[in-house]
């Protein structure tokens, strides 16, 4: 079954140091997007990649990085973690197509500490 | 630019009574509309999208309209259940090859 897996479900960092979230989708979609998920602000887009070797800004990226090495996998780095990065990520994957929907995964919960 | 309004933080109803969360947008352009439901600690799923104009739209009990003249997509449902107990997004595809614009979403609370 079509998927997008996300690892760690759960992390906690410790302020400065370095967090990578990942992502893997079998979806075989062109697309994926990283958000992040904090009460009163909905979704907020922070990158997003087209394909793979492609990663593109979002609306949020300050502080953040990101990694598209394949079609199937989609990296968000935090080199220097802070206490304001501590959020619920989620990872999509979607088709080109602007009608298409967006496949999540279940979601990374970041504590900085 | 392209945005997605939803008014409500918080929606509290009682169950069986009927449910109406709104969604309004603006684009210049021909649009498609989803609804996403997200259950506490769940990742968010595709409850509905239309891109046709006044065209109902039905899926699980919840049903939308896309009114493109009031640019409105708004979601309802006839008897709220427990669990319908949801945060739910509104989201817009502006065009083709374009990224969804989500709103801030719409937590439904149903209680007994």
């Amino acid at each position: 079954e079509a998927a997008v897996t996300q690892s760690p479900r759960n992390k906690v960092a410790v302020t400065g140091g370095k967090v990578t979230l990942s992502c893997n989708q079998t979806n075989n979609h062109n697309n994926m997007y990283w958000y992040r998920q904090d009460t009163g602000h909905g979704l907020r887009l922070i990158h997003y990649s087209y394909g793979a070797g492609s990663t593109e800004k979002g609306d949020i990226p300050d502080g953040y990085k990101a990694s598209r090495p394949s079609q199937e996998n989609f990296s968000l780095i935090l080199e220097l973690a802070t206490p304001s990065q501590t959020s619920v990520y989620f990872c999509a994957s979607g088709d080109a197509e602007g009608n298409s929907d967006y496949t999540f995964g279940s979601g990374t919960r970041l504590l900085v500490i | 630019g392209d945005s997605v309004t939803q008014t409500e933080g918080l929606v509290t109803l009682t169950e069986g009574l009927p449910v109406m969360l709104n969604c309004t947008y603006q684009t210049a352009y021909s649009t498609f509309l989803f609804w996403y439901v997200q259950h506490l600690n769940e990742a968010p799923k595709l409850l509905l999208k239309s891109s046709t104009d006044n065209k109902r739209t039905e899926h699980q009990g919840f049903h939308a309209t896309l009114h493109k003249s009031s640019s409105s997509f708004h979601l309802q449902k006839s008897s709220a259940q427990l669990s319908d107990s949801a945060l739910y997004y509104c989201a817009l595809a502006p065009s083709s090859f374009s990224k969804l614009v989500f709103g801030q979403g719409t937590s439904l609370s149903v209680v007994p």
